[in-house]
């Protein structure tokens, strides 16, 4: 594809249901972020891979959140135990590698998002 | 703990004018920024990198300044038109690791 690809846009849940976030990243790039959004807010880190490996989950706001890459391509994010506090805009962005201590200093490029809704 | 200001207010401008964005940080000192647009619903593209021995690059009609002293970031647009109405993110950083400002949101009327 040409862009990242993230779905579905829209996901609304119940207080308590589980979700699964997906990102499809540009074919090739090594690397593969995650942010959440809150409105009116720039984006927050929550955690980065390279490939499979996750290296960084210090984001993550608790342990109700994982995240797997598990081919090192397409990533899902899942929340258990949804939150009203986890309504947001969650981001993907993948980049080529460009390593810098084991980081891509490259340029992101971001899918447009799922928003997701806790009722 | 690292800290990145931008206008919280939003910027309005008439177009053909030049729009000045700001970007100030503190409590470290990142190797390189990145600047982004994000329109509504959409997610951030790129616009412009800056690494810190460069005080200044363009890009067509845009152009950011990176002053490690002041710990402050400009970007300018030159020629301002409607179509760059948009919230503009900064990005400073020593990793991919992003840590945004909030954005600051320009709107150039006609």
């Amino acid at each position: 594809g040409a862009g990242v690809s993230q779905s579905p846009r829209y996901k609304v849940a119940k207080r308590g249901q589980d979700v699964a976030l997906r990102c499809d990243p540009i074919s090739g790039h090594v690397s593969l972020f995650w942010y959440q959004q809150a409105l009116g807010q720039g984006p927050e880190f929550l955690t980065y891979f390279q490939n499979e490996a996750q290296l960084d989950k210090s984001g993550l706001p608790s342990d109700r959140f994982f995240a797997e890459r598990p081919e090192g391509s397409v990533s899902t994010l899942k929340i258990q135990r949804t939150q009203q506090e986890d309504s947001a805009v969650y981001l993907c962005a993948s980049s080529l590698d460009s390593s810098r201590g084991g980081w891509s200093n490259q340029p992101q490029h971001f899918g447009d998002g799922t928003r997701l809704s806790i009722l | 703990s690292q800290k990145i200001e931008q206008n919280s207010e939003a910027l309005n401008i008439q177009e053909g004018k030049t729009a000045t964005l700001t970007c100030n940080y503190t409590n470290y000192s990142p190797a390189y920024l990145q600047w982004y647009r994000q329109d509504p619903g959409r997610g951030p593209v790129f616009l412009l990198l800056i690494r810190e021995n460069e005080k200044e690059k363009r890009k067509e009609r845009l152009k950011v300044t990176f002053d490690t002293t002041l710990k402050q970031s400009l970007f300018h647009i030159t020629a301002s038109q409607p179509a760059d109405s948009a919230t503009y993110l900064c990005a400073p950083s020593n990793t991919g690791k992003l840590i945004f400002g909030q954005g600051t949101t320009l709107q150039v009327k006609p």
